[in-house]
């Protein structure tokens, strides 16, 4: 079975640039999560999904990020414009369904911001 | 605001010793409580997962819950150098919302 793939694996741009990420969950897997990781932290949830819906982006900064899982499977994170601030690994999970809570994570996109 | 606890280390052990990772969660309803492992560069790996009370054993992982302590700690026996990585303690508050993670324990097993 495949994992979950994200990409880019890495990317450097600079600051007030925008930037995107993907993601494409495990087959069959209807939930989908955006973690922001900074370094010496662990995972921080920016948004959850269910199936196409976003049920939880409490903690998404929705100045600046934006998502969209379209047809729910595959997933775009969107920063417009960036900060320095924003530079983290960006990493995508998934699970099987509403209330299996064992979440599997993609490699992560690490951004730069300069 | 609910909280996960872990004590970054460094938490340095012998190879063949006992590795012991502690974690504290502040939400006394959580439900379901994982152990992921991430080696430095890497994403985080899921390895263990416990729902009740009491003791659950993986070849040589074994995840312990205590719920009324809001305690739960991972026993690692044997160590190997090729379990030196950073342990992140993951709780969920409730069945199907988003996982709450600590900072996470660095392990090292020297040879």
């Amino acid at each position: 079975e495949a994992g979950v793939v994200q990409s880019p694996r890495y990317k450097i741009i600079e600051k007030k640039q925008p930037v995107a990420f993907w993601c494409n969950p495990i087959s069959g897997h209807n939930t989908l999560y955006w973690y922001l990781q900074n370094l010496g932290q662990g995972p921080e949830l920016l948004i959850r999904y269910e199936n196409e819906e976003a049920v939880d982006d409490s903690q998404l900064p929705k100045d600046r990020f934006s998502a969209e899982r379209l047809k729910g499977v595959d997933s775009t994170l969107k920063i417009q414009p960036a900060e320095l601030g924003d530079s983290a690994v960006y990493l995508c999970a998934s699970s099987p369904r509403t209330g299996i809570d064992e979440q599997f994570f993609g490699p992560g996109t690490r951004l730069t911001v300069l | 605001q609910k909280e996960v606890e872990q004590n970054s280390g460094p938490l340095s052990v012998p190879e063949g010793a006992i590795a012991s990772l502690n974690c504290t969660y502040s939400d006394r309803g959580s439900q379901s409580f994982f152990w992921y492992r991430q080696y430095s560069g890497k994403s985080p790996e899921l390895i263990m997962s416990i729902y009740s009370n009491g003791d659950k054993e993986d070849g040589r992982f074994t995840a312990q819950l205590n719920k009324a302590s809001q305690y739960v700690s991972l026993l690692i026996r044997d160590s190997q150098p090729s379990d030196s990585a950073t342990y992140l303690c993951a709780v969920n508050p409730q069945a199907g919302t988003a996982l709450i993670f600590g900072k996470g324990t660095t392990l090292s097993v020297s040879s």
